[in-house]
């Protein structure tokens, strides 16, 4: 799996945007970009993930570079909820349905601040 | 989404005994789950893949013999932490994957006496 960067910490004011990125340089044709999040004390939770095109959802926007090397994770209006750890994450899904675990490195702590 | 659960969501024990943690895939059929660790202040670590009808596999430094995984059915893995120990003590984490997408549990927290 291609190794990712991620800023250690970042502020954002409530009801601004908040941009997280990532740099996954080394990532293959099939490997995917996942976004998960981790407020404290509770399980990871799904944000988005996608190939090559952009992709956005009720929780968030993910943009991915036309290389693929690098991709954002927008939260349009970060509130004092979205405070938490981002992890991204990028994985190949060729292997069999089912039998792939993911490989967490240390994430960016979004702190957002009233 | 796809939801998983797990109980207990806390749990304390004292030394020496045994704890059992249940992971639950509530919407959809899950041959295969995965088990984390997570230390304070440190990132997830998986401990080991949980395989519905067989034996689970364990990464590297993780006592089987310690962490008793079985996996019965479609929707059901459990965790049995054997004769716990204060270092044992950690935040456990269950997930499952559901059509591409690899949904967690909400955690258990143990504390070893």
């Amino acid at each position: 799996d291609a190794k990712t960067t991620q800023p250690t910490s970042m502020d954002c004011a409530e009801g601004r945007a908040a941009n997280l990125p990532c740099n996954h340089s080394t990532i293959s044709g099939n490997e995917y970009v996942y976004w998960y999040r981790q407020i404290h004390s509770q399980g990871p939770q799904y944000i988005i993930h996608g190939l090559k095109n952009n992709e956005t959802n009720e929780m968030a926007s993910l943009i991915i570079t036309e290389d693929r090397k690098s991709s954002t994770l927008i939260l349009p209006h970060a509130t004092l909820r979205d405070t938490a750890v981002y992890y991204c994450i990028v994985k190949s899904q060729d292997s069999g349905a089912g039998s792939y675990q993911l490989t967490f490195g240390k994430g960016t702590k979004l702190s957002v601040i009233p | 989404g796809a939801v998983v659960s797990q109980h207990p969501s806390r749990v304390i024990c004292k030394s020496g005994t045994s704890v059992k943690i249940e992971c639950r895939s509530l919407d959809f059929q899950a041959t295969t789950m995965f088990w984390y660790r997570q230390f304070p202040k440190k990132s997830l670590m998986l401990m080991a893949t949980s395989n519905e009808g067989s034996k689970a596999t364990y990464e590297q430094g993780v006592e089987k013999d310690k962490f008793l995984i079985n996996h019965a059915s479609l929707t059901l893995s459990t965790l049995t932490v054997t004769s716990a120990h204060p270092e044992d003590s950690s935040f456990y984490i269950c997930s499952a994957w559901d059509w591409g997408t690899q949904y967690f549990g909400p955690g258990t927290r143990l504390l070893v006496l």
